[in-house]
């Protein structure tokens, strides 16, 4: 059962335009929201978060988008440059836990 | 600040051979650690997680076990490894408390032949 969905696989995007990734997520009990981008043979590196409360989050080039209803979140680039290409994860929190359930990935291709 | 070790980097092993891959955090108290395992191609799968000392939680049932001897100090361990071991074994901590954001390390990578 996977909770937290990436369903897109790969994204390829021109360098200067805006990357958007895409995550889904089923269970309504999760509070907290994180995407990490990843490098081959290296561990994930933190990007930005978003908590349940709040339905934007902005730091820099990157920002998390919270559709509660929808149960969907976004992270948009701009602008994307060629050293963001890499895999970016989302995870989520469950309220009152400590375990963070992570998505399967999306490989971004940022083109010069 | 804060920083965390895993050793080793990479590791080749045989199958029916033990396993043991040690994690430290440095320049914080009482972290929440964690294992995880990517599988070529794969998402990170949450393996094992422990918020305090002898405290570990499973996620998956497998042919792994894990131990908090020292509060900084996470260990994954296995009395007989299986070709499906094979994988990118990351640790992560978070500090205690709520909506905190969780930290890598570089990661090990485990093949079994």
């Amino acid at each position: 059962d996977q909770q937290v969905k990436q369903n897109s696989p790969s994204l390829s995007v021109q360098e200067g335009r805006i990357s958007i990734l895409n995550c889904d997520y089923t269970n309504s009990m999760f509070d907290y929201f994180l995407w990490y981008k990843k490098y081959p043979a290296e561990g994930p590196t933190f990007l930005i978060s978003i908590s349940s409360i709040k339905d934007k989050n902005e730091d820099g080039r990157f920002t998390v988008f919270l559709n509660k209803s929808a149960k969907h979140l976004s992270l948009h680039i701009v602008p994307s440059q060629p050293g963001d290409s890499a895999v970016y994860f989302c995870a989520a929190r469950k309220s009152g836990t400590y375990k963070y359930i992570f998505g399967t990935g999306t490989r971004l291709k940022v083109l010069a | 600040s804060q920083t965390i070790h895993q050793w080793p980097a990479t590791l080749v092993q045989p199958v029916g051979s033990p396993l043991s891959l040690e994690c430290t955090v440095e320049g914080t108290s009482n972290p929440n650690l964690y294992w995880y395992r990517q599988a070529a191609g794969r998402g990170l799968q949450l393996l094992f997680y422990s918020v305090g000392i002898g405290q570990i939680s499973s996620e998956v049932p497998q042919n792994l076990s894990a131990s908090r001897p020292q509060d900084r100090q996470f260990i994954l361990s296995s009395k007989k490894l299986l070709l499906s071991d094979s994988g990118f074994y990351l640790c992560a901590w978070t500090p205690g408390g709520p909506n905190n954001e969780q930290f890598f390390g570089p990661g090990t990578r485990l093949t079994v032949l």
